[in-house]
């Protein structure tokens, strides 16, 4: 069955960066995009940007543009999400998902603290 | 960007009811619209694909309808179970992939 697993919660300085890990199974991890999706505690979903594992090539939105970096290593079928510069107002569960989406990941608490 | 404006943002209803949340789309989406159900603590659900279609394992009173800017998604038969934040999304311009605000569902 397909899934999605990613990394354990992290607890990061202001100022830092962090980088989640999102290993696929189940299906052939080149032939659907991956997706990142943020969500603050109490708040609603918030697309960051996607992937296409095949090719490396990314998008992503605009408010992250600069500070985000999607990348992959298909040999082990995993994505990764590196968010620099942390703020408090970055914390949240950030989500990897596949496709248009239709499978998540678990998500992956980030908190930012000093 | 294509804005989503998803309402109400909070519903509450009996057992048993029927239950409607509309989104509408700042432009021209064709069907490229999704439905999830989102549990405390847990990932967002894929309910409905493509404006309509409803995923495999899903509860049949559950559906969608809409094309174009306008979208409904409707539970024929509300459930305890049912219980959640529902969030509609669109995907037809994948560089921009937008949620909407989401609703609040609670149970009367």
């Amino acid at each position: 069955q397909v899934q999605l697993v990613q990394s354990g919660a992290e607890v990061k300085k202001p100022g830092a960066s962090v980088k989640v890990s999102c290993k696929a199974s189940g299906y052939t991890f080149t032939s659907y995009d991956i997706n990142w999706v943020r969500q603050a505690t109490g708040q609603g979903l918030e697309w960051m940007g996607w992937m296409n594992p095949n090719s490396g090539n990314t998008g992503y939105a605009q408010k992250f543009q600069g500070r985000v970096t999607m990348t992959r290593n298909t040999s082990i079928s995993t994505a990764y999400m590196e968010l620099s510069s942390l703020r408090s107002e970055d914390t949240a569960v950030y989500y990897c998902a596949r496709g248009h989406p239709d499978y998540w990941g678990q998500g992956t608490l980030v908190t930012v603290s000093s | 960007d294509i804005q989503m404006t998803q309402s109400p943002s909070s519903l509450s209803a009996s057992v048993g009811d029927r239950v409607t949340i509309t989104c509408q789309a700042s432009q021209d989406i064709s069907n490229y619209l999704n439905w999830y159900q989102q549990k405390p603590g847990k990932a967002p659900k894929l309910l409905i694909y493509d404006a309509s279609n409803l995923e495999t394992g899903v509860p049949s009173r559950f559906s969608g309808s809409g094309s174009g800017t306008d979208f409904t998604f409707t539970i024929s038969s509300l459930q305890p179970e049912d219980i959640a934040t529902y969030y509609c999304q669109q995907y037809d311009n994948l560089l921009q992939i937008t949620f909407g605000q989401g609703t609040r569902l609670e149970i009367k």
